[in-house]
C-alpha cells in the first residue's frame, strides 16, 4: 500500500520555464512533508519542507504547495535551470514520531537548455 | 553542516557472502535509518534505530539485520547476500527539531 505517490515518473521542461512536480498521499495523519533532490551516485539532499498548518512555503526558486483536503502537494521550480535535472522525492511523516519518513517513488526532472 | 559518511561508495559481492555496510554521523543525532533505493520504488526503509542498541524494523527488513553499538555508528548487515539485494543503500540521520533527514552518499551494492 503506497501511502505517498508520485504518479509521474518523469518530467521534461525547457530552461527558464516552470517545473511542477506532484505528490499525493493517503494518510490524513501526516503533518509534515519534505522534498528531496537526488543526483545519480549521491545521497538525497533536503530541498524544502512544509508543515500541515501551512499551505505554502517558499525558498528562492522553490515553492511547495499543500492542499490538505485533496491530500496533494506540489513543488514548483521557477525558473528551471539545467542544474535542477535530478530525481525528486516527496516524503511525509508524523512530526515527532521517530522521524520515520514515507517516500514517494520519485520523479526524474530533465531541464533542457 | 551535518555529515553522514558511508564506508564504501561501490561494493561487489558474491551470493551467500556476509556483507557489512557502515554508516557514521558526526552530529550526535539519536535516530538513524537505513534505506534502499530502487528505480520506480523510491526509498524504502529497512531498519531504523532511535538509540544505542535499539532497533526497529522498517518496511522491508527481511534478509537484513543492523547493529548500533555506538551512537554515531549504524551498521547494516546482509547475513547471506542474494542477487535481489543489488541496490543503492542509503543511510540517514535526523535533526529532530526540524524533522529533516540528512543522507549519506550511498553505497551501490552489486551481488553477483
Amino acid at each position: 500500500d503506497q501511502q505517498v505517490k508520485q504518479n509521474s515518473p518523469s518530467l521534461s521542461v525547457q530552461e527558464g520555464r516552470i517545473s511542477i512536480l506532484n505528490c499525493d498521499y493517503t494518510n490524513s495523519m501526516f503533518d509534515y512533508f519534505l522534498w528531496y533532490k537526488k543526483y545519480p551516485a549521491e545521497g538525497p539532499t533536503f530541498l524544502i519542507s512544509i508543515s500541515s498548518i501551512k499551505d505554502k512555503n517558499e525558498d528562492g526558486r522553490f515553492t511547495v504547495f499543500l492542499n490538505k483536503s485533496a491530500k496533494h502537494l506540489s513543488l514548483h521550480i521557477v525558473p528551471s535551470q539545467p542544474g535542477d535535472s535530478a530525481v525528486y522525492f516527496c516524503a511525509a511523516t508524523l512530526s515527532g514520531n521517530t522521524g520515520k519518513l514515507i517516500f514517494g517513488q520519485g520523479t526524474t526532472l530533465q531541464v533542457k537548455p | 553542516d551535518v555529515k553522514v559518511t558511508q564506508s564504501s561508495r561501490y561494493l561487489v559481492k558474491r551470493t551467500g557472502e556476509k556483507v557489512f555496510l557502515e554508516c557514521v554521523q558526526d552530529m550526535d543525532h539519536e535516530n538513524m535509518f537505513w534505506y534502499r533505493q530502487d528505480p520506480g520504488l523510491g526509498l524504502r526503509l529497512i531498519y531504523f534505530s532511535y538509540d544505542v542498541k535499539m532497533k526497529e524494523k522498517g518496511d522491508i527488513p527481511e534478509g537484513y539485520s543492523v547493529s548500533r553499538e555506538k551512537k554515531e555508528r549504524f551498521s547494516l548487515i546482509l547475513e547471506s547476500a542474494s542477487t535481489n539485494q543489488t541496490s543503492m543503500y542509503l543511510c540517514a540521520t535526523i535533526d529532530t527539531p526540524s524533522d529533516t533527514q540528512y543522507f549519506g552518499p550511498g553505497t551501490r551494492l552489486t551481488v553477483l
